[in-house]
This record gives C-alpha cells, structure tokens and sequence, in this order.
C-alpha cells in the first residue's frame, strides 16, 4: 500500500527553526510536494522537489533523499504566522498526488 | 482575479438528498480534482479529470459523480447523501504534463455535513 508518514503536532518557539519530516513509500515517485494550511482554509503550494538535495525558498527549505524515502521542511525565523498544518504529499506513478495526514505547528511567543 | 472558486461555502443536508457541488477555475488549467478532508487523515482524492470530456476515479469514489463539459467548471454530485459523507470538500487544479512540478491550486472548500 502507499504510505506517507508526518508527525502529527510539533511546537516551536517564535524566531526559532523547526524541521518537519516526512517519510513515504509509494508506487512510484514523480515528486515530493509541501504545502500550509491555515485553519479553516485551503492549501497553498510551498515546495516541491523531484531530485535529491536541497530546495531553499526564503525562510523555508525542503529537502529530498529518494533512496530513504524521506523529506523534510526547513522554517528558519518562525513567526506566529507560521502557525498552521503542513502537508507533505507525494506524486506517484499514476501523477496523482498521495498526501500525508499532515503536521500541526503551533509556534508560541 | 485569476482563481478557483467553490460554492456552496457550506450546507447541512438531509440524508437520501441529491446535492451538487461546484468548483470553477479561470486559469486554463487542463487538469482539475476533488478531495475531501477529514480529521486525521490526509486529503482524499474522489475524482479527476485531466482534460475537458475526461474523467477518472480517485481513491475513494463511491456515492460521487463528476462531469467535465468544459475546461473552467468540474461539478461533484452525491447521489443519495450518507452522514458518512460530511466532511471538507476541496475542488483543486494545476496544468499538466509529465515535467515541472505542476502545482495544484485549490477553492476555498465546501464545508458539508449530512445529517
């Protein structure tokens, strides 16, 4: 079967780094994708990444290792705003997507 | 503004209605899906279509039907509403092809819930 696994809840302290790591086993493999969601809203698309390495986007980095199955998102200078659940998800043989249940942030001051 | 939008926002319906959800994009975008979202579990996906006149079915399509007539609109319709039913609905789409990340974007959700 296919299986994305994320922790379930993290907190972390405002102005602090928090990484969020994503483990999956899949058929097949064409793409690793984070998104945020705010409560009560949709998600946004934050990263995506299809070669092993690292992907940096402004505060937020994803990184990617295809022989272990496992990503994680990178937030560096946590603000409050960056409450919110984020989605890791994994675009398999078929090109549809297969998505984690998702990792609650909760950042305090 | 170039989006997706989704309506209703929200409903309550009786078991055993008929009830349509509508999901509208201005993007152009070929390929267009719907989720639904329940706590502790990740987004589902119910139906796809990868272009206009094409559907397919998702990991969890019973009870739900699709249409595609056109590239802007992809309506979700249950049949005959179960409670099991009630959950956070999401209309998405993305452009496709094999190549590039081909990111999906998504309404704002249809809250429903089936009493």
């Amino acid at each position: 079967g296919q299986n994305i696994d994320q922790p379930t809840e993290m907190t972390a302290t405002e102005g602090a780094i928090v990484q969020i790591n994503c483990t999956y086993q899949t058929s097949g493999f064409n793409g690793l994708f984070w998104y945020q969601q705010h409560a009560g809203e949709a998600p946004t698309f934050l990263s995506y990444n299809v070669l092993d390495g690292l992907e940096e986007k402004g505060r937020f980095s994803s990184f990617l290792s295809r022989s272990k199955g496992y990503s994680y998102l990178l937030l560096k200078e946590l603000q409050m705003k960056d409450s919110a659940s984020y989605l890791c998800a994994v675009r398999d043989s078929n090109y549809q997507l297969i998505w984690g249940a998702g990792t609650k942030l909760i950042i305090k001051p | 503004i170039a989006g997706i939008t989704q309506a209703p926002t929200s409903q309550i319906l009786a078991a055993g209605r008929r009830m349509t959800l509508r999901c509208t994009q201005d993007m152009r975008h070929n390929a267009m899906y719907w989720y639904r979202q329940d706590l502790g579990l990740g987004l589902r996906l119910i139906h796809y279509s990868n272009t206009a006149g094409t559907t397919g079915k998702g990991e969890v399509p019973d009870g739900y039907s699709v249409s595609r007539a056109n590239t802007d609109d992809f309506p979700l319709t249950l049949a005959s509403a179960v409670p099991s039913q009630t959950s956070v609905y999401f209309c998405a789409s993305s452009t496709s092809g094999t190549s590039g990340p081909n990111e999906q974007f998504f309404g704002p959700g249809t809250r429903l819930t089936v009493l």
